[in-house]
């Protein structure tokens, strides 16, 4: 299965200011033949399911604010809120859909300083 | 997007069956543009994938849990459902069903709408 390693577990970032997540996966999850990256992020706060926010490694779902941005390639992934609100306090998961079984990783929490 | 709906026991002794269903409204399970499986969350494990399966059936399961899970498609009730045999403590979590735009084989894909969750206790 492919390994999916989230960094930090935790952040605390002041509003209005910028949350950077990492998340590296223990194999590549670029398809050659379609130069995609096979890469999901989510968003989970308490007692709700996760929800999808970024696919294909930086296309956002449909209605999620554009401060919320998707990069990087091959392994090495980044999840950036460009000015945290109130709001996005929550869980962040990546998660691989290259190859089967999909897998997710540890997730990482920010909070408001 | 389609709404998703867990139904279940929220308890289950070990060594019986955990079974659940997933109701699917406003959208329909035989859309051949989605997986339609279930997902597991608990403190220890993290989020897990159980399995996942197109509309007629031939499901793809975890490897870890393939020889106890078993997916199963009712089109005319637009239902899914789970049954996990043998279960043990470690099989308690809150459950998801999800659906799952086709990206490729069964057993990938992103989750595009969710379950709101169930959550199972394993306990005697």
């Amino acid at each position: 299965d492919i390994v999916m390693t989230q960094s930090p577990d935790s952040l605390a970032v002041s509003l209005g200011e910028r949350a950077t997540i990492n998340c590296k996966s223990s194999q590549n999850v670029l398809y050659s033949v379609d130069q995609k990256n096979y890469l999901a992020w989510y968003q989970q706060k308490p007692g709700q399911p996760p929800k999808l926010i970024i696919y294909w490694a930086s296309t956002r779902e449909s209605g999620v604010p554009d401060r919320f941005s998707g990069s990087g390639s091959g392994t090495d992934f980044t999840l950036t809120i460009s000015s945290l609100q109130a709001e996005d306090v929550a869980l962040y998961y990546c998660q691989q859909y290259y190859s089967p079984p999909l897998t997710f990783g540890g997730g990482t929490k920010v909070e408001v300083k | 997007q389609p709404q998703l709906q867990e139904s279940g026991p929220g308890l289950v002794k070990p060594s019986e069956t955990l079974s659940l269903i997933c109701t699917v409204s406003d959208d329909s399970i035989s859309n051949s543009a989605y997986f339609w499986g279930w997902i597991r969350q608990s403190p220890g494990k993290g989020l897990e994938l159980i399995g996942n399966t197109y509309y007629y059936g031939d499901a793809y399961y975890n490897p870890p849990l393939r020889s106890r899970a078993t997916i199963s498609v009712d089109t005319a009730k637009n239902q899914f459902s789970l049954r996990l045999t043998s279960v043990t403590a470690a099989d308690t979590a809150v459950y998801y069903c999800a659906r799952t735009p086709v990206t490729g084989d069964r057993g990938r894909g992103y989750v595009d709408s969710w379950g709101q969750g169930t959550l199972v206790a394993v306990s005697s």
